[in-house]
């Protein structure tokens, strides 16, 4: 089954402790891609990867670290978390852009729920 | 600087009728919208999308209209359905871009 993976689906932890959540996808995609999802904000990329080695900034990359040394897996490392990074976080990927239609193929994880204290 | 809105944080609509869904955007530069659609403790999910040169898309029972001179785009659903009922998210992008811009959502609940 074609699908994205993350992990933990639940986390609570305290201020400072670092952490990873891990994102892996089954589909060979080379686009991969981190948002948080807060109320009132919407869903905001963190950061994204257009393929293996290669990492850019979204609109909100501060206080997050990712890496893409594989293909399928797209971790993201939060090195010192703080009380507003409590959000929903989604993985997404999707194959290569060809074409803005190629947005209409991007699979989303089922989300992390984080709480730091 | 919310680039794209979604005023109506929530709608209810009941069962059999149109439950119309609206999404304003401020970037002139945008060229494809899309929605997406997300349950409770699940990813959002593609639903439909629309390129900057047409005006209309239908998917069956989705229909998204967009408005360039307004800077709007609206998503149709008739008939509505119970399995309707989530959080509806439009999204935008301009052709140089690599991320999707979001809007803030709306609860959609269709009502028995």
């Amino acid at each position: 089954e074609a699908q994205v993976t993350q992990n933990p689906r639940y986390l609570i932890t305290v201020t400072g402790k670092k952490l990873t959540v891990t994102c892996s996808q089954n589909m060979n995609h080379e686009y991969m891609s981190w948002y948080r999802q807060d109320p009132g904000l919407g869903l905001r990329q963190i950061y994204y990867s257009m393929n293996v080695e290669v990492t850019d900034k979204g609109d909100v990359p501060e206080g997050y670290k990712v890496s893409r040394k594989e293909k399928r897996n797209f971790p993201l490392i939060l090195e010192s978390p703080s009380p507003n990074q409590t959000s929903l976080y989604f993985c997404a990927s999707s194959l290569a852009r060809t074409g803005l239609s190629s947005y209409n193929e991007q699979f989303f994880g089922p989300g992390t729920r984080l709480t730091v204290l | 600087d919310q680039q794209v809105k979604q005023n109506s944080p929530s709608l209810s609509v009941q069962e059999g009728r149109i439950s119309i869904l609206n999404c304003d955007y401020t970037n002139s530069m945008f060229d494809y919208f899309l929605w997406y659609k997300k349950y409770p403790a699940e990813g959002p999910t593609f639903l439909i999308s629309i390129s900057s040169i047409k005006d209309k898309n239908e998917d069956g029972r989705f229909t998204v209209f967009l408005n360039k001179s307004a800077k709007h785009l609206s998503l149709h659903i008739v008939p509505s359905q119970p399995g309707d009922s989530a959080v509806y998210f439009c999204a935008a992008i301009t052709g140089t871009a690599s991320k999707l811009t979001f809007g803030t959502g709306t609860r959609l609940q269709v009502t028995l």
